[in-house]
């Protein structure tokens, strides 16, 4: 099966610092989801991104669909930005449409 | 619009004992979604519906396992004689899928239900 590969898996930052967290997968990908799952567990929705570049905030993502990676970007980090990000990819066509997660970046932001 | 809810948030159980969990989707979402997350891990397909058909089980979901959506609203998961090793967070997530089909169609999640079972 598909295999998702995100780096790295740990990142601890200083608050109003970047960071650029990558996703890489090993097939052709129908959907690209970014999330972020915060300390109660809860994964909010970042971007639906199967192809090109959005931007929503300080948080954008771009995703080579043709080269197989994604990359979310958080500009001027805060320490509200802790907790997992997950990327999930769907591989499935008609009937299917099941998500497989990446192994997760843990991002830290101290003040 | 409420986004999708699932009930209870915690739930500890002793070995052996059933457990149910309840999830209600986004209102006009046809698409529902089990996923399973342990502790350090991303998390795991389980099994999906369409309206009320169950269209896909992966093999996470033993026979202890049973899912059900009978209205084609909310839906149940039920865990029959718990193990330890079913401790885990329950996700549901919905979608709305239309047709002529696209390829794919963003999926919400709810809080999920963490199980720790003695």
């Amino acid at each position: 099966g598909i295999q998702v590969e995100q780096s790295p898996p740990d990142l601890i930052l200083q608050e109003g610092a970047n960071s650029t967290l990558r996703c890489n997968f090993s097939d052709s990908v129908n959907n690209l989801q970014w999330f972020h799952q915060n300390p109660w567990g809860q994964l909010i929705n970042l971007f639906y991104i199967p192809s090109g570049t959005k931007q929503n905030g300080r948080l954008s993502a771009t995703t080579v669909a043709t080269e197989r990676y994604s990359l979310l970007y958080i500009s001027s980090s805060q320490t509200t930005d802790s907790g997992v990000y997950f990327c999930a990819v769907d591989v499935g066509w008609w009937d299917t449409d099941k998500l497989i997660f990446g192994t997760g970046t843990r991002l830290q932001v101290f003040p | 619009d409420t986004g999708v809810s699932q009930d209870p948030r915690h739930k500890i159980t002793k070995r052996g004992q059933n457990v149910t969990f309840r999830c209600d989707p986004i209102s006009e979402h046809n698409r529902l979604y089990w996923y399973r997350q342990t502790l350090g891990q991303g998390p795991e397909f389980l099994t999906y519906f369409q309206n009320e058909a169950q269209l896909e089980k992966s093999r996470l979901l033993s026979d202890r396992f049973s899912a059900e959506r009978p209205k084609g609203s909310f839906s149940t998961l039920e865990i029959q004689r718990t193990e330890q090793g079913d401790s885990a967070m329950y996700l549901c997530a919905s979608s709305l899928v239309s047709f002529p089909r696209r390829p794919s169609y963003e999926q919400y999640f709810g809080p999920g239900t963490r199980l720790t079972v003695t």
